[in-house]
């Protein structure tokens, strides 16, 4: 079974509106992690945001914002008022209680952002 | 630096070849981890160092590729007798420690001819 489901290959939002990046996650563990990475087209790999299992709260950071359902196991990624520089691949990536060393990524949404 | 740093950025090599990429990490961060980027594909694990060691080493595609890390510093991937598909963005992250979140360099681009 895949580990990081991201079932959207690509995605267009009209500029300044909000979009939502889909996650899914598959682990028996009850220690874990999630990210959100962003890679541009230069290829850099710029983290976002960051949620733990035991979190309460979902995370924020900025226009950013983790939508995270523990009981779905989901983990959606929330862009407010995109911009024209948010068009870029999206990665969703999991790290699990025992691996940390190992951290396993989604396949990646390609985000447009349209003015 | 400020960031993970990696070279080249761009690397064409003849199939047969032997190739080594590089990878400065953020000063002080201990954790370095490798990772593959096929065209289209999300990252495939390569292989992780905590300082200088590198102790699973199963992410490695075959026995053609290999890493090692000076320290806690500089690390390199060599690739030996390249295929064609080796053809792929190799990115390096590191990380203050191993639970740490990891920080990505802009990654090599590999296209092997």
């Amino acid at each position: 079974a895949q580990k990081i489901t991201q079932t959207q290959p690509g995605m267009f939002v009209q500029e300044k509106e909000a979009v939502t990046l889909d996650c899914t996650y598959d682990t028996s563990d009850q220690s874990y992690g999630l990210f959100w990475y962003k890679q541009p087209s230069s290829g850099e790999m710029i983290f976002l945001i960051y949620q733990g299992s035991y979190d309460e709260q979902n995370a924020t950071e900025g226009r950013y914002s983790l939508n995270f359902q523990k009981a779905r196991k989901s983990a959606n990624l929330v862009i407010s008022a995109s911009q024209l520089g948010d068009s870029a691949m999206y990665f969703c990536a999991m790290r699990e209680g025992g691996g940390y060393q190992k951290v396993t990524f989604g396949t990646g949404t390609k985000l447009q952002v349209i003015p | 630096g400020a960031g993970v740093s990696q070279s080249p950025s761009n690397k064409v090599t003849e199939k047969g070849k032997d190739v080594e990429l590089r990878c400065d990490p953020i000063s002080g961060h201990t954790a370095l981890y490798w990772y593959r980027q096929r065209l289209g594909q999300g990252l495939e694990f390569l292989i992780y160092f905590q300082g200088n060691s590198a102790p699973d080493k199963s992410g490695l595609p075959s026995d053609r590729f290999s890493a090692e890390r000076t320290g806690e510093s500089v690390s390199t991937l060599t690739i030996q007798r390249t295929q064609q598909e080796d053809s792929a963005v190799y990115l390096c992250a590191s990380s203050l420690r191993l639970a740490g979140v990891r920080y990505f360099g802009a990654g090599t681009r590999l296209s092997v001819l």
